[in-house]
């Protein structure tokens, strides 16, 4: 089956420029999660939906960076006036409902962006 | 702010060798770790997901074990094959209502043939 897709894959952005990113979950999968993973880091959690609902964000690194997940599948992290610090890749993640902590985390191939 | 530290931060070993890594997590509030698998240009690979302590478990020749009183898990991969070279990336969950992976930053591995 079709697992999780982000769009696009690379994207590169000038400074003060805004990008849209977009994760398509597995159908089904109630959860979702955005992660950053810089050069030479582990990926860093952003921010975490169930179903529609934005139920943490406390790893958005600042108001320039904000997601949404109006009809509780497709989300969209959006960055704003985008900084040289941003350039990562971008992870999406969706998992079951129910006991979050030992569910398995279904990651998408991450979108790259790089801030010139 | 959770620590989790991986090491060694990269292997070089060659095909057949057999290899371990280390991933050190707190201790206290211990829900879940979890063991990726990460190839370059691909999606993020789950390998296990670990709760117990004293916890094994095996897929093929990756095994990993789990010790949640000390705060460690290592991972062993028997046999090393160039196709299991990747970024081998644990993520430590600290209570049964969290939901966001905290990761190490990795260690990758790469096997000559």
């Amino acid at each position: 089956g079709a697992g999780v897709s982000q769009s696009p894959r690379y994207k590169v952005a000038k400074r003060g420029q805004d990008v849209a990113l977009r994760c398509d979950p597995i159908s089904g999968h109630v959860s979702l999660f955005w992660y950053q993973q810089a050069l030479g880091q582990g990926p860093e959690f952003l921010t975490y939906f169930q179903n529609e609902a934005q139920l943490d964000k406390s790893g958005l690194p600042s108001d320039r960076f904000f997601a949404e997940r109006p009809e509780g599948s497709v989300s969209t992290l959006k960055i704003q006036r985008t900084q040289q610090e941003d350039s990562a890749v971008y992870l999406c993640a969706s998992s079951l409902p129910g006991t979050s902590g030992d569910n398995e985390q279904f990651f998408g191939p991450g979108t790259r962006l790089t801030v010139l | 702010i959770l620590n989790v530290e991986q090491s060694p931060q990269s292997l070089h070993v060659q095909e057949g060798d057999s290899t371990n890594f280390t991933c050190s997590f707190p201790s206290s509030n211990f829900y879940a770790l979890h063991w990726y698998r990460w190839e370059t240009a691909k999606s993020p690979e789950a390998l296990f997901v670990m709760t117990l302590n004293g916890d094994e478990k095996k897929k093929g020749r990756i095994s990993a074990t789990l010790n949640t009183k000390e705060g460690y898990s290592y991972l062993y991969i028997k046999g090393s094959q160039p196709e299991d070279s990747a970024t081998y990336l644990c993520a430590f969950i600290e209570s049964e209502y969290g939901n966001k992976l905290v990761f190490g930053a990795g260690t990758i591995l790469r096997v000559k043939s």
